[in-house]
This record gives C-alpha cells, structure tokens and sequence, in this order.
C-alpha cells in the first residue's frame, strides 16, 4: 500500500513569492492533516480536512495560508506571500479514523 | 510551560543496553498517546500507541500514569538501527484528531 506522499520534497523561494505544497493521502483514509515544524520547534498542527470539510483549522498561522481538498482527495496548502518566518518543513498525514496518523516525508520550505 | 515535555538527550548507549524515555503532558483530559520515531530529515513513523495497561511490542514497552500525567517508552537489547528521535505524542482534548508533539528524544546506539 502506497503511503502518504508529497510534493515538492524542497522548495526554495524568496519572500513575497507563492508557492503551494501538495499531499496525497493513503487511499481511503478520509481524514487528512497538515503539520509544521520550524527550526529549532516541535511539529505543530495547523488543519484537518475529513473529506473535503474543514474540521478544525485552529493552527493555521495566519491568513496568508489556505488550505484546499477538492473532491475530498489530495489536499494543496498554498502560502501567498511567503514571509521568512514561513521557513520550516510542512508534513501532512492521513488516518482512516481515530487517532494513528501516518505521515508523508514532507516538504522543507526555505523562504530567502 | 510545554504541553508535552521530553528530556531532548541525546541518549547515547552501548548495543545491548536497555534505555528508558519520559514524557509528561500537561492536560490531563488527553486521551490518547503514542510514540513516535523520526529519523534524521524523514517523517514521524508511528512506533507504537501507550493504552493504559500498559503495551509492549517486542523489545518495545510503552507504560501510561494518568495520576502523574506521564509516559515512559523502554527499549530492550537496543540495536544500531534504533538510532533516533523518540516524539512522545499526545491528542488535543478539545479538537480529538489534534495531535500535540513533544521536541523529542535522541537516541545514539553505539557499537
């Protein structure tokens, strides 16, 4: 069984800039998350989508980041602008229903 | 003061030996817990869920203190390939799938 994948696995931008990170979940599993760890931080939470709906969005840092699951399947996480303090890796995991998740490798975002 | 604390290590101990992690978490209304590994630049790989009873797999013994508010993961005959960092990993009460991480452990298992 495939797990949960990401792209890009690097991206490199210079603030200001756009970028949008992707995730494919394991197929089947309704539930998706995105997460961040920053230098030198533990990984926080930042939303949950079961499906395509919005469950909980507390840790989303501002409204520079939005989130989408169209169609209930892979999700983007789009950054616009990208500020300095946006630097971090961004892991998302998926989960069938209760509390295992499982994640994917992540994408380390450098914003210069 | 941290939700979920965890002595950062490293740990550094000799094949063979058997090594003991803690965690303490500060909302006592958590409900779930787990153990996770992250190797170096790779994911969080779910290493094991803490069940009140206590549950072991393996050379792995994850123990669960709801009194103290506290987890302890023990590793057994440690190999070279348990070299890592132990996130000990607790559920937000108030949003159930929320999971809150704490800075880790790191293991160094040396020959």
């Amino acid at each position: 069984e495939a797990g949960v994948t990401q792209f890009p696995s690097h991206s490199v931008i210079e603030k200001g800039q756009t970028v949008t990170l992707r995730c494919d979940p394991i197929s089947g599993h309704d539930n998706l998350y995105w997460y961040r760890r920053v230098m030198g931080k533990e990984i926080k939470f930042l939303l949950h989508f079961v499906k395509e709906s919005k469950q909980d969005e507390s840790g989303m840092p501002n409204n520079r980041f939005l989130a989408e699951r169209t169609g209930g399947t892979y999700s983007t996480l789009k950054v616009q602008p990208a500020e300095l303090e946006d630097s971090g890796v961004y892991f998302c995991a998926s989960s069938i229903q209760g509390y295992e998740q499982y994640f994917g490798p992540g994408t380390r975002l450098t914003v210069t | 003061r941290k939700e979920v604390e965890q002595d950062p290590g490293p740990f550094n101990v000799p094949e063979g030996a058997t090594v003991a992690f803690n965690c303490t978490y500060s909302n006592s209304a958590s409900q779930s817990f787990f153990w996770y590994r992250q190797d170096c630049r790779k994911e969080p790989k779910l290493l094991m869920s803490v069940y009140s009873s206590g549950n072991e797999d393996g050379r792995f013994t994850a123990q669960l203190n709801r009194a103290s508010q506290y987890i302890s993961l023990l590793i057994r005959d440690s190999k070279l390939s348990d070299s890592a960092t132990y996130l000990c990993v607790v559920n937000n009460p108030d949003s159930s799938y929320k999971l809150i991480f704490g800075s880790g452990t790191r293991l160094l298992v040396r020959p």
